[in-house]
C-alpha cells in the first residue's frame, strides 16, 4: 500500500523566513495530494492541495510543487507569521474516494 | 456552522466499558470517513461509507470497533471493551459527491482516554 514519508519533524524558522516541508511517497497511482495545519485541540484543516496533472500551485503565501517521476512533493510558506506554527501533514490519496494516507507530520515553530 | 462536527470532544472512560462517538458530516456529504490520531502521528485511516454502504476497513479497525451509518448522514463509531491502547483521537471526515478529487474536511475529533 502507499507509504508517505515526511521530513523533517520538527521546524524552526525566524519570523518572515521561509520554512519548506519535504514529502515522498511509494505508490504511483497517487493522483491526489492535500496538505493539513493541525492547531492543538482541533482536527486537521486543508489547506492546499495538488492534483497529478500540475507541477506548482500557489495560493497567497503557501505553494506545493509535485515531481511525480522522483515521487517528492513540498510545502513552501513563505514571509511566516506566528499563526504559521501548527503540525503540517502531507498526505497522497490514489482514487477519488479512497482513504488518505498520512505522513507522520512537521511541528513548525515560528520563532520572534 | 457548516463544518463537520463530533461528539462528545472529550470522553474518559475506565478500561472494559463501552463508548460511542457521534460524527455529524457537511451537509450533502455522501462520503464519511473515520481516522483514529495517536499521539506524534498522523491520522490512520479507519473505515469510510458512501451513503449508508460501509466500503471499506481498515485492519487497524479489530472486532471490538464497530461504525454505522444507517440514515446515510450521521454515523457512530462504537469501541466495546475498551483497552487503554485505544486512547487517541478519533477524527471524523467528509467529501462531496460533486468533487473530482479526495478533499476531505475533518471534525474537530473526539479525543479518547482509557484508564
Amino acid at each position: 500500500g502507499e507509504n508517505v514519508e515526511q521530513h523533517p519533524s520538527t521546524l524552526s524558522v525566524q519570523e518572515g523566513d521561509s520554512a519548506v516541508i519535504k514529502c515522498t511517497y511509494s505508490d504511483s497511482a497517487s493522483n491526489y495530494f492535500p496538505w493539513y495545519k493541525q492547531e492543538l485541540g482541533k482536527g486537521p484543516q486543508l489547506i492546499i492541495d495538488i492534483r497529478s496533472n500540475v507541477g506548482e500551485k500557489k495560493d497567497q503565501r503557501i505553494a506545493v510543487t509535485l515531481n511525480k517521476t522522483a515521487k517528492h512533493f513540498s510545502l513552501h510558506i513563505t514571509e511566516t507569521q506566528p499563526e504559521d506554527s501548527a503540525v503540517y501533514f502531507c498526505a497522497a490519496s490514489i482514487a477519488r474516494d479512497d482513504k488518505i494516507i498520512f505522513g507522520k507530520g512537521t511541528r513548525l515553530h515560528i520563532l520572534p | 456552522d457548516t463544518g463537520v462536527s463530533q461528539d462528545p470532544r472529550h470522553k474518559i472512560t475506565k478500561r472494559g466499558q463501552n463508548v460511542t462517538f457521534r460524527c455529524d458530516p457537511i451537509s450533502e456529504h455522501n462520503r464519511l470517513y473515520w481516522y483514529r490520531q495517536t499521539l506524534g502521528q498522523g491520522p490512520e485511516f479507519l473505515t469510510y461509507f458512501q451513503n449508508e454502504a460501509q466500503l471499506e476497513k481498515s485492519r487497524l479497525l479489530s472486532d471490538r470497533f464497530s461504525a454505522e451509518r444507517p440514515k446515510g448522514s450521521f454515523s457512530t463509531l462504537e469501541i466495546q471493551r475498551t483497552e487503554q491502547g485505544d486512547s487517541a483521537m478519533y477524527l471524523c471526515a467528509s467529501s462531496s459527491p460533486g468533487q473530482n478529487y479526495n478533499e476531505q474536511f475533518f471534525g474537530p475529533g473526539t479525543r479518547l482516554t482509557v484508564l
